[in-house]
């Protein structure tokens, strides 16, 4: 399954929104009902943080500014107010099929 | 607090082999399912393999019939035997840890790999 990612690099204002998109060459809907596509946040130097779980559901500790949403094919991340600490490369990955795969990252920067 | 210490790599000329450990704390290894994730220099994340509780493992396709997953429950380590290196293994290999149906997620720092003569 080919994840791609957009846009791949997110310059943006503190305090503003962001949002990235994430497509599936195939849908990603689990024989169980479920749908295993997932958001990795990696800050750097650092190794990577998973946020979102099962589309939306963040992961403990993750700041409620960070949401997940999005069915099938086509997922989205978004940030509802940007802060300093949110820079760095955001991957999206799914875990319905295998092999397993990522995105191919989308860097976000403050403007 | 959970730990993830991965170690095993190193500069290794292409064809060798190594191993990769990942010793784990406060953290159960066998009753979770296991991964190595590997970053090559200046690039995104490629997921390399999985272990199950189960046992069951699965591969990727660029190292499938050269690298094993495997566990040692005594010691609560996971490791990567790799063997048949190539210079486009190179990458940092990170351990991780999780569940996709909860909130349970944990990395290592990583383990540098370097494949050149």
């Amino acid at each position: 399954v080919v994840m791609t990612q957009s846009p791949l690099s997110l310059p943006v204002t503190l305090g503003q929104p962001a949002s990235i998109s994430c497509r599936s060459s195939q849908s990603l809907v689990y024989s169980d009902g479920n749908t295993y596509l997932h958001w990795f946040q990696q800050r750097p130097g650092q190794s990577p943080r998973r946020l979102i779980y099962k589309v939306s559901n963040r992961d403990s500790g993750v700041p409620d500014r960070f949401s997940g949403s999005g069915s099938g094919t086509d997922f989205t991340l978004e940030i509802s107010r940007v802060e300093a600490e949110d820079v760095g490369v955001y991957y999206c990955m799914q875990s319905t099929h295998w092999p397993h795969s990522f995105g191919q990252g989308t860097k976000l920067e403050i403007k | 607090e959970v730990q993830l210490v991965e170690s095993g790599g190193g500069l290794i000329q292409p064809g060798g082999s190594l191993r990769l450990s990942c010793a784990a704390s406060e953290f159960t290894v066998s009753s979770n399912s296991m991964s190595w994730v590997r970053q090559a220099p200046g690039k995104g994340l490629e997921w390399v393999s999985t272990i199950y509780s189960s046992g069951t493992t699965y591969y990727a396709d660029s190292v499938k019939g050269r690298f094993t997953i495997s566990r040692d429950n005594s010691k609560n380590t996971l490791y990567l035997q790799m063997n048949s290196l190539r210079a486009e293994d190179t990458a940092l290999y990170y351990c991780r840890g999780y569940s996709s149906r909860s909130s349970f997620d944990y990395w290592g720092q990583g383990t540098l790999v370097t494949v050149s003569s």
